[in-house]
């Protein structure tokens, strides 16, 4: 059965800092990884996902993240974080013939941006 | 275009009570799962179907039913809740379309439930 770990359950960053958010994933054949966000109290929002090809996936809001095989890691960058991306991360790998069936999520990582 | 709708929003239920959490997509498509979120815990996927009249289950499925009648629908049953499953519960759909399209996985707002 596949797995994620976020070992960081909270992340502090102050505003125009670099952030790194890691994931590692147990997976069998080649993931489907996905990196999402929530504001509290709201729904999901997808930030970017990796299904094939190019390792280096840009997503929205300036974010990318680095999928490495060897590691099995998905790790989510941004260069410079914004007071509004104070929120909580979520990376996920996805399961079935095309990854979509069914997802299993990260236990998640908050991020609290100071000025 | 609704996308995937859920209701209620909000509920309160007593201990014992059942009620069915209420999911549709207007996407025509052939995944449908549930998850509920708890802290610390992530989102844990519950019940899951990959077409009309064909249902499974997900890592913590006790406590719930869930029927997948039409492809439009996947309603979520509890039988007699229970504190523990107070909880915010979110639907999700997708589509079939190959694995190069990279299929996207659409989310409900979500539903806050609570069992006193």
């Amino acid at each position: 059965a596949q797995s994620v770990t976020q070992p960081d359950i909270h992340i502090t960053v102050s505003e125009g800092a670099s952030l790194e958010l890691r994931c590692n994933y147990s997976y069998g054949a080649t993931p489907y990884l996905f990196w999402y966000v929530q504001s509290p109290g709201q729904g999901l929002q997808l930030l970017l996902k990796y299904f094939s090809g190019d390792t280096l996936v840009q997503g929205i809001k300036g974010f990318e993240a680095e999928f490495k095989r060897s590691q099995s890691s998905f790790n989510l960058r941004k260069p410079s974080v914004h007071w509004s991306d104070a929120a909580e991360y979520f990376c996920a790998v996805g399961a079935g013939n095309f990854g979509n069936e069914k997802l299993t999520f990260g236990t998640g990582t908050r991020l609290t941006i100071i000025p | 275009n609704a996308g995937v709708t859920q209701t209620p929003k909000f509920q309160v239920l007593k201990t014992g009570q059942s009620m069915t959490l209420q999911c549709a997509q207007d996407m025509n498509h052939e995944y449908m799962s549930w998850y509920r979120q708890d802290p610390g815990m992530g989102l844990r996927l519950i019940h899951y179907s990959v077409g009309a009249g064909i249902t499974d289950q997900g890592e913590v499925p006790n406590g719930y039913n869930v029927s997948r009648s039409t492809t439009e629908d996947f309603p979520l049953r509890l039988l007699s809740a229970a504190p523990s499953q107070t909880s915010v519960y979110f639907c999700a759909s997708s589509s079939d379309r190959g694995r190069s399209s990279g299929n996207t996985i659409y989310f409900g707002e979500g539903s806050w439930l609570t069992v006193v």
